[in-house]
């Protein structure tokens, strides 16, 4: 059971826009910063957004993502079939004094 | 360019002990936290712990204190994780990662390739 709450899958047409939910408490999303990672298939997770919303050098504008309160959202506009992969929400928790990510989301793109 | 490369699978029987490593190259290794992941396959990703190498600072999960020890050796700029007695149930692929900046414990922006642990009588 992962601290964080993911949806455990999202579909959508290429082109199209999806969003990924993920919802904690106060002691981790609530008042800490959250990061998004994108894992395509066999390959290690890359960091797609860090301090709830800025986007590391070489990721597209594509991809967005907001904080509100306890949840947090990933938002992936121009749906393309690469985009294909799971998705993992990250923050820290301060009543476990660690990292904790959700479950992870995986994107379909029909 | 900042690279984290780990060492290879391994297949090992219950109660026997392991350690695996991780070497980052490409950048200062004693001034960056690395951390340890583990995935389950087809499960998600869990923090097991981190450590700063360059004074050996280590915390760890709840999940994972006492069940493995994290340690690096800064003249060879590797990090370390191993176990003592593994059972079945740590079979996963395990990746070792670098914050983004020298102060963060979080935000993981270089990632090694994995290592696949199999542990099976």
């Amino acid at each position: 059971q992962s601290v964080l709450t993911q949806p455990p899958s999202v579909s959508a047409a290429p082109g199209q826009r999806v969003t990924i939910s993920c919802s904690g408490s106060n002691s981790n999303i609530g008042n800490n910063y959250v990061s998004w990672y994108q894992q395509l298939p066999g390959t290690a997770p890359i960091l797609l957004i860090y301090d709830n919303n800025k986007r590391p050098s070489g990721i597209p504008d594509r991809f967005s993502a907001s904080k509100s309160g306890t949840s947090a959202t990933l938002g992936i506009t121009g749906l393309q079939t690469g985009d294909e992969a799971d998705y993992h929400c990250a923050t820290w928790d301060s009543s476990l004094s660690a990292l904790v990510f959700g479950g992870g989301t995986k994107l379909t793109v029909l | 360019e900042v690279q984290l490369v780990q060492s290879g699978a391994e297949v090992k029987k219950p109660e026997e002990s392991l350690k695996i490593s991780c070497k980052g190259s490409g950048y200062i290794f004693t001034t960056y936290w690395i951390g340890w992941v583990r995935q389950v396959p087809g499960k998600g990703l869990e923090w097991m712990g981190i450590i700063h190498p360059g004074d050996s600072d280590t915390r760890y999960s709840p999940s994972f204190r006492g069940q493995v020890t994290i340690s690096a050796d800064k003249s060879i700029s590797t990090a370390y994780l191993q176990w003592s007695s593994l059972r079945a149930s740590d079979t996963a692929i395990y990746y070792c990662a670098r914050p983004r900046n020298e102060y963060e414990l979080v935000h993981f922006d270089y990632w090694g390739q994995g290592t696949l642990v199999t542990v099976s009588s």
